[in-house]
């Protein structure tokens, strides 16, 4: 069964910088591709980034382009988010996610971690 | 990448049908057979209920289903249970490679 574990969050200034991880077990992590999602204290989701499984092709939400990078180590079966020039409105839960497929095309998210919170405010 | 527009909330008796809309543009929903939903319980993350419009994650589910025509796809909730009460999110593949979320529904079991 698919575990996935978010850690790096916390509370930050407007401007600064985080960098959020997801250790993931139970599937061959190699084999698929990742997405980031946070969603609002409001409730709604957002999806933020996703990386092909060979970590060909990475795709942002207009929202944080330029300003968030998606990396992975196959390795050690984990994925990152490095946050830069972060604004309150970055303020949410972030998910870590398992696609369905390779890349980023299929639309499904099979599973899900349990999120970091991501509060961001002078 | 406008999200996609779902109802604000759906309620409905037990033993009821209930039906959830997701309505998108040409560039996502109207273009592909690529829609997901997943349900969502308070304190909870998001659980995949349908994937590709109409097949279900875990083999046959005779209460949730999945249907799509033209820019909107829909999810029915068939003999609603009280377990049912929870949030609806709808998702699709967008041109270009991204993903993109409704806005949500939740759903009240009277």
């Amino acid at each position: 069964e698919d575990h996935l574990v978010e850690s790096g969050g916390g509370l930050v200034q407007p401007g600064r910088s985080l960098r959020l991880s997801c250790v993931a077990s139970g599937f061959p992590f190699e084999n698929h591709a990742m997405h980031w999602v946070r969603q609002f204290p409001g409730k709604g989701l957002e999806w933020v980034s996703g990386l092909g499984a060979n970590r060909d092709v990475a795709a942002y939400a207009d929202s944080v382009k330029g300003r968030f990078t998606i990396s992975r180590d196959n390795a050690k079966s984990s994925l990152y988010l490095q946050m830069n020039n972060l604004r309150p409105e970055d303020t949410a839960l972030y998910y870590c996610g398992r696609d369905r497929g390779g890349l980023v095309d299929t639309g499904t998210i099979e599973s899900w971690g349990q999120g970091t919170l991501v509060a961001v405010s002078s | 990448q406008s999200a996609l527009t779902q109802p604000a909330s759906v309620s409905g008796s037990p033993g009821q049908s209930i039906t959830i809309s997701c309505t998108g543009t040409s560039s996502d929903v109207g273009s592909f057979s690529l829609v997901s939903w997943y349900q969502q319980h308070p304190g909870k993350a998001p659980k995949l209920i349908i994937f590709e419009v109409t097949k279900w994650p875990s083999g046959p589910s005779s209460r949730f289903s999945g249907s799509k025509s033209g820019n909107t796809a829909s999810l029915t909730i068939s003999g609603l249970q009280a377990e049912d009460e929870a949030d609806y999110y709808c998702c699709s593949y967008v041109r270009g490679g991204t993903y993109v979320f409704g806005t949500g529904t939740q759903v009240t079991v009277l």
